[in-house]
């Protein structure tokens, strides 16, 4: 089974800013890899599925990319809103995450 | 509007068992995957393993196997996951959650069931 990593674990920024999270699979999933975002205390919530399909309702400024064994989510001009924690999943098998990225305001 | 709603909080001694109720609306229970992921305080998310609602087929992360029940009843669209021997670190919120656009693309999740194990 493919194990998940992902870069940063921790990132600050601003609202405005463009920030770039990293996933890496241990072999290569194609493209079965999916992102999901979890505010404090809430279940988390599909963003992005088959590395660059935006899930119905989330906002065109999250994109995804990648496939094999390297991913990323970009979130363009970051809101208020999308300070949380991010987190990959590869769906190519047993759904393993990734240890997630916490997007915390600068 | 699909939606998962999960029995309440538990309080649990090591060495018993727990079983989380995940009860399906606003959509066909049996026609999508349910799987289960749990969050210890503090950490990520660790996968447990899924349920096949149409014919109660199951596959369990290796961690877990042996230990680790899920089944359902159609008739109610509620799935449920037991867990039994549970010690301390099974100290969690325990999600299900529907996979409705692709056998692991988990896109209804349910609220969350805290359960803390302690003597």
């Amino acid at each position: 089974d493919s194990q998940m990593t992902q870069s940063p674990s921790s990132l600050s920024a601003s609202v405005g800013d463009t920030v770039t999270i990293t996933c890496r699979a241990s072999q290569s999933i194609s493209t079965f890899l999916n992102w999901y975002q979890q505010k404090p205390g809430k279940a988390p919530s599909l963003l992005i599925f088959a590395a660059a399909s935006l899930q119905s309702g989330v906002p065109s400024r999250f994109r995804g990319s990648g496939s094999g064994t390297n991913f990323t989510l970009t979130i363009s001009s970051l809101q208020p809103e999308d300070f949380a924690t991010y987190y990959c999943q590869q769906s190519y098998r047993t759904p393993f995450f990734g240890p997630g990225t916490k997007v915390e305001i600068k | 509007q699909a939606q998962l709603v999960q029995s309440g909080a538990d309080v649990k001694k090591p060495g018993a068992s727990v079983k989380v109720s995940c009860k399906a609306s606003g959509y066909t229970f049996r026609d999508y995957h349910l799987h289960w992921v749990r969050q210890a305080p503090g950490q990520g998310l660790e996968y447990m393993g899924w349920l096949n609602p149409n014919n109660g087929a199951t596959g369990f992360a290796q961690k877990f196997q042996g230990r680790v029940t899920m089944t359902r009843d159609t008739s109610i669209s509620t799935a449920y996951m037991d867990l039994s021997s549970l010690r301390s670190d099974d100290t969690a919120v325990y999600y299900c959650a529907a996979a409705r656009w692709g056998l692991y693309v988990m896109d209804v999740w349910g609220q969350g069931t805290p359960v803390a194990v302690s003597s």
